[in-house]
């Protein structure tokens, strides 16, 4: 069966500092599909970044990137020059050939 | 905003009764999925349509249903709710199926609180 799990439930950081928040999944899919979203209070579910299991280039958007790594499955997620609008959950999710599965979450709260 | 809709905002009701959720998915998108998220819990599939026919089920119970219409809009029933039917409901449209790369942007959520 997938899985995806972020070993972290709880994080904090410095604004302006980095971070980076854990995932890893098992599948035995070899094209598959990644994405972190971003839960803020209000709850909306925001697509922070994707990344295609078979790119080798680790996807980046302005202050977020990731760290692809397919044979250890991992898709850790950074957030660099953290601001307060960073907190919020954030979700990994995976999706292969069918459903999505998404991850526990990681609470992240930026300290001013 | 995702261009997903979801009506109402919050649900207020009591145990055994019967309610209806609402999505309108973006422009042009043919599939809607259909989420639980229990209070500080992760996000639970529960179905998922395109172009008006089920194709992929997750953790739905029997008494949860849900259809997709002409129009592309879906609707989500829930049935002799339970305490623990509680949750925030998302809906979430992509372009293709699930079998596809296309992303899922999410609705704002439908708050169901069960007395």
């Amino acid at each position: 069966a997938q899985t995806v799990t972020q070993s972290q439930p709880e994080m904090s950081v410095q604004e302006a500092e980095t971070v980076t928040l854990s995932c890893t999944y098992d599948t035995s899919e070899n094209n598959y599909y990644l994405f972190w979203y971003k839960q803020p209070p209000s709850r909306q579910m925001i697509l922070v970044i994707r990344q295609e299991a078979y790119k080798q280039q680790n996807a980046t958007e302005n202050r977020f990137s990731v760290n692809f790594q397919k044979a250890a499955k991992s898709f850790s997620l950074k957030i660099s020059d953290s601001q307060l609008g960073d907190t919020a959950m954030y979700f990994c999710a995976f999706k292969g050939t069918y459903k999505y599965i998404f991850g526990t979450g990681t609470r992240l709260k930026v300290l001013a | 905003d995702s261009g997903v809709t979801q009506t109402p905002k919050h649900l207020i009701t009591a145990t055994g009764q019967r309610v209806t959720l609402r999505c309108s998915p973006r422009s042009g998108d043919l599939s809607v999925y259909w989420y639980q998220q229990s209070l500080d819990q992760g996000l639970q599939f529960l179905i998922q349509y395109y172009n008006g026919e089920e194709r992929a089920k997750g953790n739905i119970l029997e008494r949860f249903s849900a259809q997709q219409f002409p129009d592309l809009h879906s609707e989500l029933n829930l049935s002799s709710l339970e305490l623990g039917d509680s949750a925030l409901y998302f809906c979430a449209s992509s372009y293709r199926t699930v079998s596809s790369a296309d992303t899922q942007y999410f609705g704002p959520g439908t708050r169901l609180t069960v007395l």
